[in-house]
């Protein structure tokens, strides 16, 4: 398994501001991902980010809104840009130590008002 | 479409009465099955993966079956530090990303 930290765990922000949320991992990793968890819905990918390359998005996902960086292996920011309220959501990072097999962060609650 | 229902959406049950809770998915190839816990205010807690029909695996007072178009995760005798979420996730054979499709879950809540 991997032990995953994330900083910060909430925030409270204003519309059109932007947040930058951080992961860390205890040990290196290829591969590592950013989901979203709007209230009362599941976990939907919002893009893969690999050390040394662009991220990957999903569709209705855009590097623009949530610019991703990967400076090592054991380290990744997501960024939420000029938020409104319909980004509150819960944003975990998750690491893929194993084949195919995800460990989640603690998750960062966001609240735009 | 790739997509998982899970069902039911909430569960009560008394403290020692065993139950299911069912995941059925329709994929384009099934790399993997996951089983995850979630408690209020955490990330998801990682239980289980599998593979192939007729595959099981066991944890405790869990055990999670998998068939090509659901699987189940039984719940023996639960306590009430089993209340959690359960969450339900599959991983496409044609995925270059890693990409996780989750259900919606299922919430549990044990009385003692």
């Amino acid at each position: 398994s991997a032990v995953i930290s994330q900083k910060p765990s909430r925030d409270i922000c204003q519309r059109g501001t932007s947040l930058t949320i951080q992961c860390q991992v205890d040990s290196q990793v290829t591969m590592m991902f950013w989901y979203r968890q709007q209230p009362g819905q599941s976990l939907t990918l919002i893009a893969t980010a690999n050390q040394g390359s662009e991220a990957t998005y999903e569709s209705g996902f855009v590097i623009d809104k949530f610019p991703i960086s990967r400076p090592n292996l054991t380290f990744s920011t997501l960024t939420v840009s000029n938020m409104s309220p319909e980004d509150s959501s819960i944003y975990l990072c998750s690491v893929e130590p194993l084949s195919d097999t995800q460990y989640f962060g603690p998750g960062t609650r966001l609240t735009v008002l | 479409e790739d997509q998982v229902t899970q069902s039911p959406e909430a569960l009560r049950l008394q403290e020692g009465e065993s139950s299911s809770l069912n995941c059925s998915y329709t994929v384009s190839g099934l790399r993997g099955l996951f089983w995850y816990r979630q408690d209020p205010g955490k990330g998801p807690e990682f239980l289980f993966t599998l593979y192939s029909a007729g595959e099981e695996k066991e944890k405790e007072r869990l055990k999670a079956t998998l068939t090509k178009k659901e699987s189940f995760l039984h719940i023996t005798a639960p306590k009430p530090e089993d209340s959690a979420t359960y969450l339900c996730a599959v991983q496409a054979e044609t995925s270059n990303t890693g990409k996780l499709i989750f259900g919606q879950g299922t919430t549990l809540q044990v009385k003692p």
